[in-house]
């Protein structure tokens, strides 16, 4: 099943605690993006990358770090969390500028 | 001016209405337009892209107007299922997301 996948779903961690969220397509796409979404904020990309080792910032990459070192796999790297990181982060990948992104299921993320 | 600019909601309708959903967006040089279908707390799906002749998927219809910088979704025949938010996004090498508008069909 064409799908992108997001782990962990859930994650609860502590200021300052260093975390990764996983995630991995298997449609070969060559975009790749992360967003997150707020209440009344809507989605706001956070990085995005065109292919492997390519990758550029969105709207609000601060606090955050991304890598593309294979084509499947975008993982999105909080070094330092803190509480205005809470959020519900996607994932989402795409074969070309003309087509809208498969979405991950979504990663729901409490900084406490 | 934000990018991309929705409808407010909620919108509240009975089973069988039939529901219109309007979007501007702000950059006239916008390549490809969607609208995506959002449950709650669930990931954004694409419902069908917006082409420039306009399209139909069933119950759905999507119209894209350049000029005006406009793109609308009618939904007929509304059904309780179709409750959700939905999301007019725009592709400018990036998406760009609405903040959406939220559809409640009732019985």
């Amino acid at each position: 099943e064409a799908q992108v996948t997001q782990n962990p779903r859930y994650l609860i961690t502590v200021t300052g605690k260093k975390l990764t969220v996983t995630c991995s397509q298997n449609m070969n796409h060559e975009y790749m993006s992360w967003y997150r979404q707020d209440p009344g904020l809507g989605l706001r990309q956070i990085y995005y990358s065109m292919n492997v080792e390519v990758t550029d910032k969105g709207d609000v990459p601060e606090g955050y770090k991304v890598s593309r070192k294979e084509k499947r796999n975008f993982p999105l790297i909080l070094e330092s969390p803190s509480p205005n990181q809470t959020s519900l982060y996607f994932c989402a990948s795409a074969t070309t500028d003309t087509y809208g992104y498969t979405f991950g299921s979504g990663t729901r993320l409490t900084v406490v | 001016r934000k990018e991309v600019e929705q409808d407010p909601g909620p919108f509240n309708v009975p089973e069988g209405a039939t529901v219109a959903f309007n979007c501007t967006y702000s950059n006239s040089a916008s390549q490809s337009f969607f609208w995506y279908r959002q449950d709650c707390r669930k990931e954004p799906k694409l419902l069908m892209s917006v082409y420039s002749s306009g399209n139909e998927d069933g119950r759905f219809t999507a119209q894209l107007n350049r000029a005006s910088q406009y793109i609308s979704l009618l939904i007929r025949d509304s059904k309780l299922s179709d409750s959700a938010t939905y999301l007019c996004v725009v592709r400018e090498g990036k998406l760009i997301f609405g903040q959406g508008t939220e559809l409640s069909v009732k019985p």
